[in-house]
């Protein structure tokens, strides 16, 4: 069964330093999302990509974010500058069909941890 | 804006038992709403969704879920508790732009 992939699982980095998380949606779906969940809270709404622009983005998304489809397989998800407050599970996800009432199909998810 | 809260950020059931998870929501248009799962170290994945066809939403696992919209509730249920049941439940519902609003999760525990 296609699934979403996420690496890496796990990724500890220094404060200040510049991260790439990396994504493998379902090869036929053209919508995608990220969404993080820190410690304890509930899972928020980052940002959504389709046709190689942003959709929709969250207050969350600042500038220190961005999101980019490099080639037809990985979708990433880069934060320049980490802060402490960044540390959370970060969870990739896509839709085959326009996200209303269609399904999202989520990703493992990527621990990151900022020191 | 649409939110949804989930009641009870713990709930525990014996083997066999029913379960009752409960999700109430906010919109001001007819809501599509979600119910996903989430097991230890894995992704979260769809139970079942409500999108105004039937208000008696029938998902994967024996999991159903009933939309009342005079109660503003979305409530998850299973007859009879099994112990791979044990997870993490979100409600969420869909808001514009590809935005999923979760609740807070539901950690569900199944005693033998």
């Amino acid at each position: 069964e296609p699934e979403v992939t996420q690496t890496p699982s796990h990724q500890v980095t220094q404060m200040g330093q510049e991260v790439i998380l990396r994504c493998v949606p379902i090869s036929n779906h053209l919508y995608f999302y990220w969404y993080r969940q820190i410690l304890g809270q509930k899972v928020e709404f980052l940002v959504s990509f389709y046709n190689n622009e942003i959709s929709e983005k969250s207050e969350i998304f600042d500038d220190q974010f961005s999101v980019e489809r490099p080639d037809g397989s990985n979708f990433t998800l880069k934060i320049r500058s980490t802060k402490l407050e960044d540390s959370a599970m970060y969870f990739c996800a896509s839709s085959e069909l326009p996200p209303t009432a269609n399904e999202q199909f989520f990703g493992p998810g990527t621990r990151l941890t900022v020191l | 804006a649409q939110s949804v809260t989930q009641l009870g950020s713990h709930v525990s059931v014996s083997e066999g038992a029913l379960v009752l998870l409960r999700c109430n929501y906010s919109s001001s248009v007819p809501p599509y709403l979600f119910w996903y799962v989430q097991y230890p170290n894995q992704g979260l994945q769809l139970l079942l969704k409500y999108t105004s066809a039937a208000t008696l939403v029938k998902g994967i696992n024996g999991f159903e879920a009933e939309f009342k919209k005079s109660e503003t509730s979305f409530h998850l249920t299973k007859p009879s508790a099994h112990m791979s049941d044990a997870a993490e439940y979100f409600c969420a519902v869909y808001n514009q732009g590809g935005k999923l609003i979760f609740g807070q999760g539901t950690e569900l525990s199944v005693k033998p």
